[in-house]
This record gives C-alpha cells, sequence and structure tokens, in this order.
C-alpha cells in the first residue's frame, strides 16, 4: 500500500523558479523522508522531519509537516537544471517507509 | 563513502528461473530492505531485516523470499520467476536510528521473458 501521494504528478519549470510539492500520507508516523531519484538510479535522502516538527530547512530545501493534515510539502528555492528528478515522500511507521509515487520535477535552463 | 551495493545493474531471467538478487553494505546496518519500484506506483515494500537471520513481510511478499545469514548481506529471491515480477529492485539499509535515512543502492532492472 502507498503511503504517501504526492501532488503534482508532474512539474516544469525554469530555472531560479521555486518547485514546490506536496504529499499526504495515511497513517500515523514517526518521521517523514523526501527523497530524490535521478532517471533509472538509486533513491538519495534529502531531509527528515520529526513528527513533532513543523518545518525545516536544508540548504535550498524547506520541508513542513502538519501532522493534523497528514500533510507535508516540499520546497526547492532557486532550482537549478540538476535538480531534474523525482522526488518521493516517505512516511516512517514503525521503522519502516511507505513511499508514494512521486513527483517528477524538470527544471529546463 | 558508504554504500549499498546491488551484484547486477541489469538482468534477464527466463519464466520459471529461481532468481538471485544480491545486496550487500558496508556500513555495519541492522536494518536492510527491499522494495521494487513500477511506474506510477511508486516503492512497494517486499521484505526486510532488523537483525542477522531475521525477516518480516512488507507489502507484497508473495512469490518473494529472502535470506541474511550475515550482517552486510540480505538477499532476495524470486522461486520461480514470472513475468509479473519484471521490475526494478531497490535495495536499502538504515542503521538502529530511526530517526536516519535509508541509504539505498542503485537498483537492478529485473526482465522476466
Amino acid at each position: 500500500s502507498q503511503q504517501g501521494e504526492e501532488d503534482p504528478q508532474a512539474l516544469s519549470i525554469q530555472e531560479g523558479e521555486n518547485a514546490t510539492m506536496n504529499c499526504s500520507y495515511k497513517t500515523s508516523i514517526n518521521n517523514l523522508q523526501w527523497y530524490r531519484q535521478n532517471s533509472g538510479r538509486g533513491l538519495v535522502h534529502l531531509i527528515l522531519i520529526r513528527s513533532n516538527e513543523r518545518e525545516k530547512h536544508s540548504g535550498r530545501l524547506r520541508v513542513t509537516l502538519d501532522t493534523s493534515k497528514k500533510s507535508s510539502s516540499l520546497l526547492i528555492t532557486a532550482s537549478r537544471a540538476a535538480d531534474t528528478a523525482s522526488y518521493f515522500c516517505a512516511g516512517d511507521s514503525w521503522g519502516k517507509l511507505q513511499f508514494g509515487a512521486g513527483t517528477q520535477v524538470v527544471v529546463t535552463p | 563513502d558508504v554504500k549499498v551495493t546491488q551484484s547486477s545493474r541489469y538482468l534477464v531471467k527466463r519464466t520459471g528461473e529461481k532468481v538471485f538478487l544480491e545486496c550487500v553494505q558496508d556500513m555495519d546496518h541492522e536494518n536492510m530492505f527491499w522494495y521494487r519500484q513500477d511506474p506510477g506506483l511508486g516503492l512497494r515494500l517486499i521484505y526486510f531485516s532488523y537483525d542477522v537471520k531475521m525477516k518480516e513481510k512488507g507489502d507484497i511478499p508473495e512469490g518473494y523470499s529472502v535470506s541474511r545469514e550475515k550482517k552486510e548481506r540480505f538477499s532476495l529471491i524470486l522461486e520461480s520467476a514470472s513475468t509479473n515480477q519484471t521490475s526494478m529492485y531497490l535495495c536499502a539499509s538504515r542503521g538502529a536510528d530511526v530517526f536516519y535515512g535509508y541509504t539505498f543502492g542503485s537498483g537492478t532492472r529485473l526482465t522476466v521473458v
């Protein structure tokens, strides 16, 4: 079963613009994580936010978490062509990650 | 640089064959996971292991088994491969701290013909 559902499914922006994607999840979680996947490769961990946190920053990434709405958002500021990838949210329940279907982001120069 | 290594990048097998997918991590992680990834479905958990010789079923264990004889190695076994098992298989590991991200391998793209 999918824990998270991302919105939008696809996003196309120009370099320098911000990219925002949203995620909803179904069950209670210890933390929520975001991953990036470049075409046909493994996933790379980007950022983790605990269930008692509301916002977290890491470089150009900003993540929010609203446990009352079971939702999270990932903002990538000042996007670059190298940010082109698929982005997945994943809710951690009892040490297991449940992933959504992902948002495909294309950043054009 | 710490890593999770999957033995094959691409694999083509025939229907009915027994298939072994190997995963090795060098981080002394307790937890290891096998996912499959299909377009539009995201990643789905097949099996995971939190210790040597321990295994737990994930969401889609049917048609698969696993083996963890050593801490660093977690093998996924397709007992009798079928065409609906054609997929990208991803192995991941994580230490004991649940507030830490997973480290993924590069994936094995398996085609069953």
